[in-house]
């Protein structure tokens, strides 16, 4: 089966750096997403890794090692607004994509 | 603009009761899928498509349906099959196999 383990919550100060890491056990492995929620609203994508190494987009990274099964999200520069929930996702052989149960990140003033 | 609309954003039913969300998308993507989502909790996949007239059960396909005849629509059914039906749904579409999914605004279901 497939599952992803990631921390149910992290709390950070504004201005700093943040990691969510996230683990994965999967038959196959067809590369690992993130993505951002809102409290009420719909997930956005952020990154996503087929292949290992870092992704940078702007304020965010995104880091795999498919050796280690082992990704992680890389928040810098935090702002109040990126107070959300954050999900790592990995695809199936079949074409579906499973969640992982998502990180709450509070940033604090 | 593209996007993929789900509706109703709000639905209250009685217990015993059917109710269809819709969804409905115009990126022209090949693959949609309807997830769960409770409070506090990750998403869980019921339903994905990758093709018309074609589905699969995910995680949690108990006490729902869909159909997938037409290429921009997905809709699903929450039967009364269904014993916990109160959650957020979300909707979403992609190119197969992509890792990046366009997610709907979620429809809102209460069951009284």
């Amino acid at each position: 089966g497939q599952s992803l383990e990631q921390p149910s919550e992290v709390t950070a100060v504004e201005g700093a750096i943040v990691q969510i890491n996230c683990t994965y056990q999967t038959s196959g492995f067809y590369g690992l997403s993130w993505y951002q929620q809102h409290d009420g609203g719909a997930p956005t994508f952020l990154s996503y890794n087929a292949l290992d190494g870092l992704e940078e987009t702007g304020r965010f990274s995104s880091f795999l090692s498919r050796s280690d099964s082992y990704g992680y999200l890389l928040l810098q520069e935090l702002q109040m607004k990126d107070s959300a929930s954050y999900f790592c996702a990995t695809g199936g052989s079949q074409g579906n994509l499973i969640f992982g149960k998502g990180t709450k990140l509070s940033v604090k003033p | 603009d593209g996007g993929i609309t789900q509706s109703p954003k709000y639905l209250f039913r009685k217990e015993g009761q059917n109710v269809t969300l819709s969804c409905e998308q115009n990126l022209n993507h090949d693959a949609m899928y309807w997830y769960r989502q409770d409070p506090g909790q990750g998403l869980r996949l019921i339903y994905y498509s990758q093709i018309v007239n074609d589905f699969q059960k995910g995680d949690i396909a108990e006490g729902y349906s869909v159909s997938r005849e037409k290429k921009e629509s997905f809709p699903l059914t929450v039967t009364s099959a269904q014993k916990n039906p109160t959650a957020f749904y979300l909707c979403a579409s992609s190119i197969v196999g992509a890792g990046e999914l366009f997610f709907g605004e979620g429809s809102r279901l209460t069951v009284l």
